[in-house]
């Protein structure tokens, strides 16, 4: 399969705390990327990191891309109820088309 | 920068109806690809369009089809409707080799 894989399927924390998703693919990539939907809406793109990259950082989120591994994960520091989501990564393979995996469920309570 | 537009949000059809689903993608943007989201779900890859033309596609069946126009507008059209084909229906669009996809809100479709 050429999807990511988000790991856990859902995760509930506290606002203020840190949120830590993870994703596994198959194959060699060109560059993946996150995203984030709110219930029943678009999806919305968080952050691209490359191939050649090991990590990224952008605001309160932090993805780091291990290819040895083929493994990401994506960190949100100081979580805020706003945060509440399902977040997705899609690996970017060769035919440029984008596959997505079930989402990690992310609940921030206030 | 005008986004992705979807038209229309909701649609109730009829088993075995057809049904076009428009996507107006975002300024300066060549590929559009479609998904598919079932309730609580990831969404799904049907298909991507690259200059008119069919450049990947997912596991979905022919009476799924679609089509990109020179202003790089598309459509969704899907034959023969089911009731597994009730779902969150997404366009999206995007630079080959691009930074990211510009996701539109979606078309909420409800076969009955």
């Amino acid at each position: 399969s050429q999807q990511g894989e988000e790991d856990p399927q859902a995760l509930s924390i506290q606002e203020g705390e840190n949120a830590t998703m993870n994703c596994s693919y198959k194959t060699s990539i060109n560059n993946l990327q996150w995203y984030r939907q709110n219930s029943g809406r678009g999806l919305v793109h968080l952050i691209l990191i490359r191939s050649n990259e090991r990590e990224k950082h952008s605001g309160r989120l932090r993805v780091t891309l291990d290819t040895s591994k083929k493994s990401s994960s994506l960190l949100i520091t100081a979580s805020r109820a706003a945060d509440t989501a399902s977040y997705f990564c899609a690996p970017l393979y060769n035919n440029n088309d984008m596959r997505f995996g079930a989402g990690t469920r992310l609940t921030v309570k206030p | 920068e005008t986004g992705v537009t979807q038209s229309p949000t909701h649609l109730i059809k009829t088993r075995g109806q057809q049904v076009t689903l428009r996507c107006s993608s975002q300024s300066g943007h060549n590929t559009v690809s479609w998904y598919q989201q079932a309730l609580g779900q990831g969404p799904q890859f049907i298909f991507q369009y690259y200059r008119e033309e069919e450049n990947g596609r997912g596991n979905f069946p022919p009476r799924f089809s679609g089509l990109q126009f020179p202003n790089y507008s598309s459509e969704l059209n899907v034959n023969a409707l089911e009731l597994d084909d009730s779902a969150l229906y997404l366009c999206a669009s995007s630079l080959v080799g691009g930074p990211g996809y510009t996701f539109g809100s979606g078309t909420r479709l409800t076969v009955v």
